[in-house]
């Protein structure tokens, strides 16, 4: 597989606070990245998603930044609540000259605990 | 829309024997299905790439003799784990891609916990 078998970080918030989850991507011909919530026992749920040709995107409650020029993505969550403790996964879709076949490369992961 | 369905989601088995999962897309027709296997407090990894009506492509070090796929259509793909052994054990997602356009994205199902005794 592409994705980095590393047991994943931990980020713990106070419920109300601001999170901010990072991550590191590999591929620079990479045109499209998507953040996945995953709860524990289930499946990733998309969450949003960023085009290379831009560097912020809005969602409800979510932000997500791009950084091309040194590869790095975050996902940031305002007024965090205990629903969102989960983990956390970016993923990156290279679009090659075959175009888009769908596959992505899986970040690490990260754990966001919400203490009430 | 794009709601996929995992069968079974939880299934127990005994060493030896074979396991069969199932992956549909529920609500659109699926050009590609990917199998990921994740283990706990991991992300996932991807398995094989399955385009309908052809051989799957596996990753390195995935054996393709002992993790089956068939997708006979593009609304279904199967795994099956031939001879399960205690190290199969492990959570196993599918997901489907319409593939229609630059930003679509995989759409993913529930999962299936797979525990060989």
């Amino acid at each position: 597989g592409e994705s980095v078998g590393l047991h994943l970080p931990t980020l713990s918030v106070q419920e109300g606070d601001n999170s901010i989850i990072n991550c590191a991507y590999s591929n620079s011909a990479s045109d499209y990245f998507i953040w996945y919530k995953q709860e524990s026992g289930k499946g990733p749920q998309f969450i949003i998603d960023i085009r290379s040709n831009m560097d912020k995107r809005q969602g409800q409650r979510v932000t997500v930044l791009l950084n091309k020029t040194v590869k790095h993505l975050s996902l940031q969550i305002a007024a965090t609540q205990p629903g969102d403790s989960a983990v956390y996964f970016c993923a990156e879709n290279p679009i090659t000259g075959s175009g888009n076949t769908g596959k992505l490369i899986f970040g690490q992961g990260t754990t966001l605990q919400v203490k009430p | 829309g794009a709601v996929v369905s995992q069968h079974p989601s939880r299934v127990i088995c005994k060493s030896g024997t074979s396991v069969k999962i199932e992956c549909r897309s529920l609500d659109f027709q699926a050009t590609t299905m990917f199998w990921y296997r994740q283990f706990p407090k991991q992300s996932l990894m991807l398995m094989a790439t399955s385009n309908e009506g052809s051989k799957a492509t596996y990753e390195q070090g995935v054996e393709k003799d002992k993790f089956l796929i068939n997708h006979a259509s593009l609304t279904l793909s199967t795994l099956t784990v031939t001879s399960a052994h205690p190290e199969d054990s492990s959570f196993y997602i599918c997901s489907a891609f319409k593939g229609q356009s630059k930003t679509d994205t995989q759409y993913f199902g529930p999962g299936t916990r797979l525990t060989v005794l």
